[in-house]
This record gives structure tokens, sequence and C-alpha cells, in this order.
């Protein structure tokens, strides 16, 4: 199936730094959605992004839907100690069945 | 509340034995889906269902069944022929195609076949 490069694959920051993760595809996605697990517990839904080049933001996190459609990236800002998590992001393509294709997530750990 | 819950949150088994794992929602979503994650791993799609008494494979179903005999459950069966069946599962549900379809998660189930 197809593939996604989530990088970077982990993270060591300080709090109150800000943190830029990304994912790119060979191939278009009409919707991009970035989750956030945290450890023995399901994804939970972060943000979602319908159109290209879309920029959307929930609360410290920002995401971005690249023009191509064929990437996006998740910022935090200021990050805080509960930030701590795994973050994935899925592409869907509606042609597919509206299957998810995950990245291999990206671990992000913050000391106070 | 609604949501989507899995039970249980732990389950051992020896190998050789089938176990069933399940999940139920009561979001009213006609779309549910069995996920496989491995330690420092993605999420690997065993099998869909889009619609009541409907199925499909994913990408790793070989080992697993599955059935999807009312909409608000959908049963993962872990089978002796599953070489490897130590890992998280996760079920997840969405609306389905008739809408922008985002997928919700449950709470998982690890299992470790001993």
């Amino acid at each position: 199936g197809q593939q996604l490069n989530q990088s970077p694959q982990s993270m060591f920051i300080q709090e109150g730094e800000d943190v830029s993760m990304n994912c790119t595809s060979s191939s278009i996605f009409n919707t991009w959605l970035w989750y956030k697990q945290d450890p023995g517990e399901g994804p939970v839904l972060l943000i979602a992004l319908y159109k290209a080049g879309e920029l959307t933001s929930n609360g410290r996190l920002t995401a971005q839907f690249g023009i191509t459609r064929k990437d996006s990236f998740l910022n935090i800002s200021a990050s805080i100690p509960s930030d701590v998590g795994i973050y994935f992001c899925a592409g869907q393509l509606r042609n597919a069945g509206n299957m998810l294709t995950f990245g291999g997530g990206t671990r992000l750990m913050v000391k106070p | 509340d609604g949501g989507i819950t899995q039970s249980p949150k732990y389950l051992f088994r020896k190998e050789g034995q089938n176990v069933t794992l399940s999940c139920e929602q009561n979001l009213n979503h006609d779309a549910m889906y069995w996920y496989r994650q491995d330690p420092g791993q993605g999420l690997r799609l065993i099998y869909y269902s889009q619609i009541v008494n409907d199925f499909q494979k994913g990408d790793i179903a070989e080992g697993y069944s599955v059935s999807r005999e009312k909409k608000e459950s959908f049963p993962l069966t872990v089978t002796s022929a599953q070489k490897n069946p130590t890992a998280f599962y996760l079920c997840a549900s969405s609306i389905g195609p008739r809408g922008t379809d985002t997928q919700y998660f449950g709470p998982g189930t690890r299992l470790t076949v001993l």
C-alpha cells in the first residue's frame, strides 16, 4: 500500500519550546488527519484537514494541508509536559474506500 | 455518553488458542475498523466493514476473522493461524462514505500470547 514518511521519529525538547513535525507521501490525499496517542491508549484526533492549502488551529496546535496534497505538517507552540506522546499523521483517499494510511509516528518527550 | 469501547483492556492467551476481542460503538456509525499496532510502529489495517453484514480484508488480514451482525458491534477473532499475535489492537469507527468519514478510536486491547 501507500507509505507515509513521518519525521522526525522522535524529539526531546525543553518545556516551552515550539515543535514541528511533518508527513510526506508519494501520492496525493483528499484528507490529512493528525492524532495523538498516549501510552496504552487509542489515538485521539487532534486536527482534520480537508482542503489543499488549508491551515487549521486547535489551541496551541496548528496544522497545514500541503498545496501539492502530498504533505502536511503539525506545529505545537509553547510545549508543556502533557504534550508528551506519539503523534501520528494519516492520509485519506476518498476513491480508495476512505481508508487511512498512517505515518510511523513522532514520539515527543518534553523536559520540564 | 457516546463512544467506542473495547474489552478487555489486557488479554493473555496460550499459543494455539483462538481469542475474540470485543468492539462496540454507540455513535450510530456505519463503518468500523480493526488495526494492529506493534511497538514503535504505526497502525496497520486488519479488516474493515462499511455496513452491517459486509466486511473487507485490510493489509494484514491473514490469521484474523471478523463478523458484523449488528451495526454497533465488530468483534475480531485472532486465530491460531496468526503467527505473531502479540500486539496492541485498536478498533475505530466512522460515519461512513456518506460523510467526511473521520475515524475515531477505542482505547485498545493489548493481547499477549504466551
